[in-house]
């Protein structure tokens, strides 16, 4: 199977600080990838795509300024979180897709970022 | 509603027990679904891909969709301790590279000795 990396895999930070987050696929490449957080027993709720040589897309609700992407490479895209408050505490989460036969794109997660806040 | 309805459990079965794992959409355009499994503080492990109705066998994992009824199910033969673990569904209604994942909210299995 594909192999998605993130770094780090947890990282504590005091509140008001920028914390920034790396996806990488390390056996394929990527012109788009996503951004997931998951709170406690939920669901990864998508927050944005990524897409390589471009804006990102964001979903509603999910503030832009706040969560900074950057896909600066096929095999790379980072997630800033600036200036961090306890409630972006999470378990954030990067998807990469991978092209397949038959135009079946499949989308492989990283290993995710434990975020806290203090 | 949600588009995709699935059981949060915990469901808890003995070591050796046939596991049925279902999901349940409302959005017709679906049509490719997928089963991911998630550790404990881990990452989604892509499990099975199904592209529209069908059946779809991987050793002791075998996917059903039945996209007439909106439902689709993982079933896992001979259960072990090892499968203990959150099971998501996801689906989309395309593929390419723009294509957004929709998923379940997770089913929590625990397989006893």
């Amino acid at each position: 199977g594909a192999v998605v990396s993130q770094h780090p895999s947890r990282v504590i930070c005091k509140s008001g600080t920028s914390v920034k987050i790396e996806c990488r696929s390390l056996d394929f490449q990527a012109t788009t990838m996503f951004w997931y957080r998951q709170f406690p027993k939920q669901s990864l709720m998508l927050m944005a795509t990524s897409n390589e040589g471009s804006k990102a897309t964001y979903e509603q609700g999910v503030e832009k300024d706040k969560f900074l992407i950057n896909h600066a490479s096929l095999t790379l895209s980072t997630l800033t979180v600036t200036s961090a408050h306890p409630e972006d505490s999470s378990f954030y989460i990067c998807s990469a897709n991978r092209p397949g036969l038959d135009n079946t794109d499949t989308q492989y997660f990283g290993p995710g970022t434990r975020l806290t806040v203090l | 509603q949600k588009e995709v309805e699935q059981d949060p459990g915990p469901l808890s079965v003995p070591e050796g027990a046939i596991v049925s794992l279902n999901c349940t959409y409302s959005n017709s355009a679906f049509q490719y679904f997928m089963w991911y499994r998630q550790y404990s503080r881990k990452g989604p492990e892509l499990l099975m891909y199904t592209y529209s109705s069908g059946n779809k066998e991987d050793g002791r994992f075998t996917a059903q969709v039945d996209k007439s009824s909106k439902y689709i199910s993982l079933f896992i033969r001979d259960s072990q301790p090892s499968d203990s673990a959150t099971y998501l569904c996801a689906m989309s209604g395309r593929t390419g590279t723009a294509s957004k994942l929709t998923f379940g909210t997770g089913t929590r299995l625990q397989v006893t000795l």
